[in-house]
C-alpha cells in the first residue's frame, strides 16, 4: 500500500513560533502538493512542488520537497491564528498504475 | 473561472435513505474524484471518473456509486444510508493528466444521516 505519512499528527502552539511538517513515503512522486484546509470548506491548494530539491516560499510559509521525491516539508515562521487549519500533502505517483494520493494530514492550532 | 461547484452544501436524510450528490468540475477539467472525510479525519478516497470511467476506486461499500457525464458533471450516490455516512462528501476536480496534477476541490455537500 502506498502511503504518505504525516508529521506531527497534531499540533498546537503558540502565535508567534515556528513549526515544520512532515510528510513522508517510500514511493516516488512526479509532483507533490500542499493543502490546507478549515474546518467545514474544502482543502485550498497552497502550492505545488515539481524538482528534487526543490525550495517554493509562500509569504510566511516555505515548501521543499526531497531530493529523492519521496518526502517534503512544510515550514511556517512566526505562526499566526489564521494558519490554524488541516495542512495536507498530495502526491502523483505514475510508476505503475497513476495514483494520486493524500497524506494523513496535520492539524494545526495557532493560540493568539 | 469557476470553480468547483457542489451541490446540495446540506443534506439531512433518515437511516435507510438515499441520497445523490453533484459536483460540477472547472471547465476543461475531465477527471473528478469524491472524497468523504469524517470529523477529525483527513480524506477517505471514494472513486475517481474520467471521460466518464471510473478510473480508481477505494475501499468503500457497493452502497457507494457513482458516476460522470458527457459534460464532465459527476454524481455520487449513497443508498441505504447508516448513521456512519455521516460526514463532509469532497468532490475534487484535477487538471488534466500528466505529472502535474493538482486538484481543485469543492466546498463539499455535509451530509447528515438520523
Amino acid at each position: 500500500t502506498q502511503l504518505l505519512e504525516q508529521s506531527p499528527q497534531f499540533l498546537s502552539i503558540q502565535e508567534g513560533e515556528n513549526l515544520t511538517v512532515y510528510c513522508n513515503s517510500s514511493s516516488v512522486f512526479s509532483s507533490l502538493q500542499w493543502y490546507r484546509q478549515e474546518p467545514g470548506e474544502g482543502p485550498v491548494l497552497l502550492v505545488t512542488v515539481v524538482t528534487g530539491g526543490e525550495v517554493k516560499k509562500l509569504k510566511r510559509l516555505t515548501f521543499q520537497f526531497g531530493d529523492a521525491r519521496k518526502d517534503s516539508s512544510l515550514h511556517i515562521t512566526a505562526a499566526q491564528p489564521g494558519d490554524t487549519g488541516l495542512y495536507l500533502c498530495a502526491g502523483v505517483i505514475t510508476s505503475g498504475t497513476y495514483k494520486y494520493i493524500f497524506g494523513t494530514g496535520t492539524r494545526l492550532k495557532v493560540l493568539a | 473561472k469557476a470553480g468547483v461547484t457542489q451541490t446540495p452544501r446540506y443534506l439531512i436524510k433518515t437511516r435507510g435513505q438515499q441520497v445523490t450528490l453533484s459536483c460540477s468540475p472547472i471547465s476543461g477539467h475531465r477527471s473528478v474524484s469524491w472524497y468523504q472525510q469524517t470529523p477529525g479525519q483527513g480524506l477517505q478516497f471514494l472513486f475517481e471518473y474520467f471521460s466518464e470511467t471510473q478510473r480508481n476506486k477505494g475501499n468503500f461499500p457497493g452502497r457507494f456509486s457513482g458516476r460522470q457525464f458527457s459534460n464532465s458533471r459527476s454524481e455520487m450516490n449513497v443508498s441505504t444510508l447508516e448513521l456512519g455516512d455521516s460526514a463532509l462528501y469532497l468532490c475534487a476536480s484535477k487538471t488534466p493528466g500528466g505529472e502535474v496534477t493538482e486538484a481543485f476541490f469543492g466546498q463539499g455537500t455535509r451530509l447528515t444521516v438520523v
